[in-house]
């Protein structure tokens, strides 16, 4: 089955910890996106990658870091600096051909106490 | 920057009306515009995407619309069904070829209700 993978779907931390979110997608899409949703926020990108070992800030970077080592994969990184961590956070991947459609993984929880 | 408006946030109707839901963005300079379905707790579904130079895209029983110009689009949904309940977003790609092309701008959602 081609798609975007997310995991754990459901996580709980303590405040001060730093946690990974973990994003894998089979779409062979060029480009991938992280992004955070809170009741009545509606979706704000947190990062994004058009390509390997490159990245650019969203608009809400602060307190998160992210790597893309391999087009499959684009981890985050939900550090103590970010005050607010709990949100259910989402993440998505595009071709940068054609379409630039974007597909939607299952999205993780993160609770933070 | 690119704000998309959603209205109305919420809407509740019995089974089998036909609905509009509808978005508008700032600035008319887009690439593209994608329209989403996400049920609680859910990621999101890609349902419609219409390219800058169409005028509307079907699936089923979705039509959506795009009038560039006026920054508007609608998601027409025929003879709902409780099956229908989600919350609807509509996102914006620019369309500059710079770095932020293939970034999407969201609205807040319309949260709609069908009951039986």
């Amino acid at each position: 089955d081609g798609g975007i993978t997310q995991s754990p779907k459901y996580l709980f931390r303590k405040e001060g910890q730093n946690v990974t979110l973990s994003c894998e997608q089979n779409l062979n899409h060029d480009a991938m996106y992280w992004y955070r949703q809170d009741p009545g926020q509606g979706l704000r990108l947190i990062y994004y990658s058009q390509i390997v070992n490159d990245f650019q800030k969203g608009d809400i970077a602060e307190g998160y870091s992210v790597s893309r080592e391999k087009k499959e994969s684009f981890p985050l990184t939900v550090t103590s600096a970010q005050k607010n961590p709990t949100a259910f956070y989402l993440c998505a991947s595009a071709t940068l051909q054609e379409s630039y459609e974007q597909y939607f993984g299952p999205g993780t929880r993160l609770t933070v106490t | 920057k690119q704000e998309v408006t959603q209205i109305p946030a919420a809407l509740s109707v019995p089974e089998g009306e036909n609905l509009v839901l509808n978005c508008s963005f700032t600035d008319s300079a887009i690439y593209n515009l994608q329209w989403f379905r996400q049920d609680p707790g859910k990621g999101l579904t890609s349902l419609l995407l219409i390219q800058s130079s169409q005028r509307e895209q079907t699936s089923g029983r979705l039509n959506a619309s795009l009038d560039k110009s006026s920054g508007r689009s609608t998601l027409y949904i025929a003879a709902s069904q409780p099956g229908d309940s989600a919350t609807y977003l509509c996102a914006v790609r620019p369309g500059d070829r710079g770095s932020t092309l293939g970034r999407l701008y969201f609205g807040r959602g319309t949260q709609l209700t069908v009951w039986p």
